[in-house]
C-alpha cells in the first residue's frame, strides 16, 4: 500500500507565525496535493504539483503557499498564520487518474 | 468551478440493510467520479472509482454513475457497525487527472 506521511500530526500556532506542513511519500507519484477539511465545506483544495519544482494554485491558496523540492516532498507554507487557517490539512499523492493516497492529516489550531 | 452536493446529509440504517448516498455534480464534462470513507479522525479511504455511465462495484460497495443526470450514487450492500463513518462523494473534471472536488461528505451510522 502506497505511504504518504504528513508531520507533524498536531500543531499550535500563534497569529502571526509562520507555519510550514510538510508531507513525505514514497510512491513516487508525480502529482501531489494539500486540501483543507472544514466542518460545513468538505475537503478544498489549496495547492497542488505535478512534479519536482512545479506548484499550482487550487481553488483556495490566498495565504498559503506551496514547495515541492524533491519527488517525495510537499510543504504547506502559512507565512503569517490567522485564526481562520485553523483546520485539518490532508496530502495526498498520485498518478493522473489513479487513485489518490492520502495521508492521516493535520490538525492545525491558530490562537 | 464544479460544484459537488451531497444527500442526504446523515443517514442511519440498521445492520444488514442496504444504505445508499446520493451526489449531483454541476460539469457535465467530469469524467471520474469517485466515493470515499473516512472514519473519524482518520484519513481518506478510496471506496470505488467509476468513469462510465452504469454501476461500478467492489465488494459491498457499488457506484452508480448517470451523466445525463449529472448524478452519482454509492450503494453499500449489507453494512455493519464498521461501516459507520462519513462518506465523500469526489469528482474530477476532464483533463485535470487527479485534481479533485469533493463534497462535504453525508454521515453515516449502522445501528446493530
Amino acid at each position: 500500500e502506497a505511504a504518504v506521511t504528513q508531520s507533524p500530526r498536531n500543531k499550535v500556532a500563534v497569529t502571526g507565525g509562520k507555519v510550514t506542513l510538510s508531507c513525505n511519500q514514497t510512491n513516487n507519484h508525480n502529482n501531489m496535493y494539500w486540501y483543507r477539511q472544514d466542518t460545513g465545506h468538505g475537503l478544498r483544495l489549496i495547492h497542488y504539483s505535478y512534479g519536482a519544482g512545479s506548484t499550482e494554485k487550487g481553488d483556495i491558496p490566498d495565504g498559503y503557499k506551496a514547495s515541492r523540492p524533491s519527488q517525495e516532498n510537499f510543504s504547506l507554507i502559512l507565512e503569517l498564520a490567522t485564526p481562520s487557517q485553523t483546520s485539518v490539512y490532508f496530502c495526498a499523492s498520485g498518478t493522473g487518474v489513479e487513485r489518490l493516497f492520502f495521508g492521516h492529516g493535520t490538525k492545525l489550531s491558530v490562537l | 468551478q464544479q460544484k459537488v452536493q451531497q444527500s442526504p446529509e446523515s443517514l442511519t440504517v440498521s445492520e444488514g440493510a442496504m444504505a445508499s448516498l446520493n451526489c449531483t455534480f454541476s460539469d457535465g464534462t467530469s469524467d471520474n467520479f469517485r466515493w470515499y470513507r473516512q472514519h473519524s479522525g482518520k484519513g481518506l479511504e478510496m471506496l470505488v472509482s467509476i468513469f462510465s455511465d452504469g454501476e461500478k462495484e467492489e465488494g459491498r460497495f457499488t457506484a452508480h454513475l448517470n451523466r445525463a443526470s449529472l448524478h452519482v450514487s454509492l450503494h453499500i450492500r449489507e453494512p455493519q457497525p464498521s461501516d459507520s463513518a462519513v462518506y465523500l462523494c469526489a469528482v474530477s473534471m476532464k483533463g485535470t487527472g487527479s485534481k479533485l472536488s469533493f463534497g462535504k461528505g453525508a454521515k453515516l451510522t449502522v445501528s446493530p
